[in-house]
């Protein structure tokens, strides 16, 4: 399957500062990217969806001003999470897709702890 | 509201035995539907994905889909130790952007 490549794998932060979360499709060339959250012993749940070159879309409920997505190029998409509080602590995920039939490929994941 | 509904399990299975994991889903119009396994404290890890009525087989694994009754369902033959994680069904929302919904996830659990 397709590569995707997430950095930091983890990061702690101290409350009020904000993160950076970078999105790599490694070998393929991902026009789509989704950015995801997870809570312990929950689901995935959408944050937002970025096409390269365009603005992202966010997900209801899903501030768009602390968290800024970008899509810079068919392999970078960026996650900024701004004024970080302890509840954004959280496992943060994203995917591309780009390949065939809306097939996504998830990179490795980023767990941010905000003190 | 799109839905994708699975039971959160856990399903306990010996080893050796069939694991069957099943999801059904709200939206008529999907076309497309994916099966993927997440260890704990990993990220999702696609196994299958499925477009047509009927099975589809990759070694160990078979994915059955029957869109009339709006059923998805992942069957894993000769399940072992290491097929323990929680199995995401995932469908593919009509409304374009290649969104899927995911469903909350079965956790399986394959007993030695």
């Amino acid at each position: 399957g397709a590569v995707v490549s997430q950095h930091p794998s983890w990061v702690i932060c101290k409350s009020g500062t904000s993160v950076k979360i970078e999105c790599r499709s490694l070998d393929f060339q991902a026009t789509t990217m989704f950015w995801y959250r997870q809570f312990p012993k929950q689901s995935l749940m959408l944050m937002a969806t970025s096409n390269e070159g365009s603005k992202a879309t966010y997900e209801q409920g899903v501030e768009k001003d602390k968290f800024l997505i970008n899509h810079a190029s068919l392999t970078l998409s960026t996650l900024t999470v701004t004024s970080a509080h302890p509840e954004d602590s959280s496992f943060y995920i994203c995917s591309g897709t780009g390949t065939v039939d809306n097939e996504q490929f998830f990179g490795p994941g980023t767990r941010l702890t905000v003190l | 509201q799109k839905e994708v509904e699975q039971n959160s399990g856990p399903l306990s299975v010996p080893e050796g035995a069939i694991a069957s994991l099943n999801c059904t889903y709200s939206d008529r119009v999907s076309q497309s539907f994916f099966w993927y396994r997440q260890y704990s404290g990993k990220s999702p890890e696609l196994i299958m994905s499925i477009y047509s009525n009927g099975d589809k087989e990759d070694g160990r694994f078979t994915a059955q889909l029957n869109k009339a009754s709006q059923y998805v369902s992942l069957l894993i033959r000769d399940s072992q130790p290491s097929d323990s994680a929680t199995y995401l069904c995932a469908v593919a929302d009509s409304g374009g952007y290649q969104k899927v919904t995911f469903g909350i996830g079965t956790k399986l659990q394959v007993i030695p």
